[in-house]
């Protein structure tokens, strides 16, 4: 199956500092990526949607200028969170949608690994 | 807000089926019915998806209610390897289409 790649998949920060997460679609063209954040013990949370070439889509409560999404290749999105503090300490999750890919023909959607960050 | 209702948690023996239920009663017609399941520290781990039959994969079978608004995936023989979260999503199909997230259930199997 498709595979999605996140890097790192952990990084301790110091607090104040900045972080960037890498999310790749190996073998397939993803127009669409999805960045999903998940506490202990919770649900997946929606942070916002990535299109190539374009501005991010973020949800409600998510503060774009905190969680800076860039989309500039077919293959590549980055998560940078800026000034990172404790709370924001969570794994983070992408996911790529194949660009060339209907639902009829399967599964279009796929997960990365995820992405530990602790702040310290 | 997610779309969809599961119970919390289930329990299963190993080998015997697993009936896994959830309720989208607010679903479109343009939307399509995604399970995924997520072990410990790992991304979702696609299971399987449906419109309006039912389906069949490898992994599983997805039993679709008439009317839609609710399904069931099924295990037909639960190993110690399926214990995960299950979560139930839907999704649509068109380009402008996110997958959110309930709270899944949590699937253990027991030897």
């Amino acid at each position: 199956g498709a595979v999605v790649s996140q890097h790192p998949s952990w990084v301790i920060c110091k607090s104040g500092t900045s972080v960037k997460i890498e999310c790749r679609s190996l073998d397939f063209q993803a127009t669409t990526m999805f960045w999903y954040r998940q506490f202990p013990k919770q649900s997946l949370m929606l942070m916002a949607t990535s299109n190539e070439g374009s501005k991010a889509t973020y949800e409600q409560g998510v503060e774009k200028d905190k969680f800076l999404i860039n989309h500039a290749s077919l293959t590549l999105s980055t998560l940078t969170v800026t000034s990172a503090h404790p709370e924001d300490s969570s794994f983070y999750i992408c996911s790529a949608r194949d660009s060339h890919r209907g639902f009829l023909s399967g599964n279009t959607i796929y997960f990365g690994e995820g992405s530990w960050l602790t702040v310290v | 807000d997610a779309k969809t209702t599961q119970p919390n948690s289930m329990e299963s023996n190993e080998e015997e089926p697993v009936h896994l239920p959830c309720n989208h009663s607010t679903i479109s017609g343009t939307d399509y019915i995604h399970w995924y399941r997520q072990l410990p520290s790992q991304g979702p781990e696609y299971v399987i998806h449906g419109l309006t039959s039912n389906v069949n994969n490898r992994m599983a079978s997805l039993a679709i209610a008439e009317d839609r608004k609710s399904s069931t995936l099924i295990l037909h023989r639960a190993t110690l390897r399926d214990a995960a979260v299950y979560y139930c999503t839907t999704f649509y199909g068109g380009s402008q289409g996110n997958l959110i997230f309930g709270k899944g259930t949590k699937l253990s199997v027991k030897p």
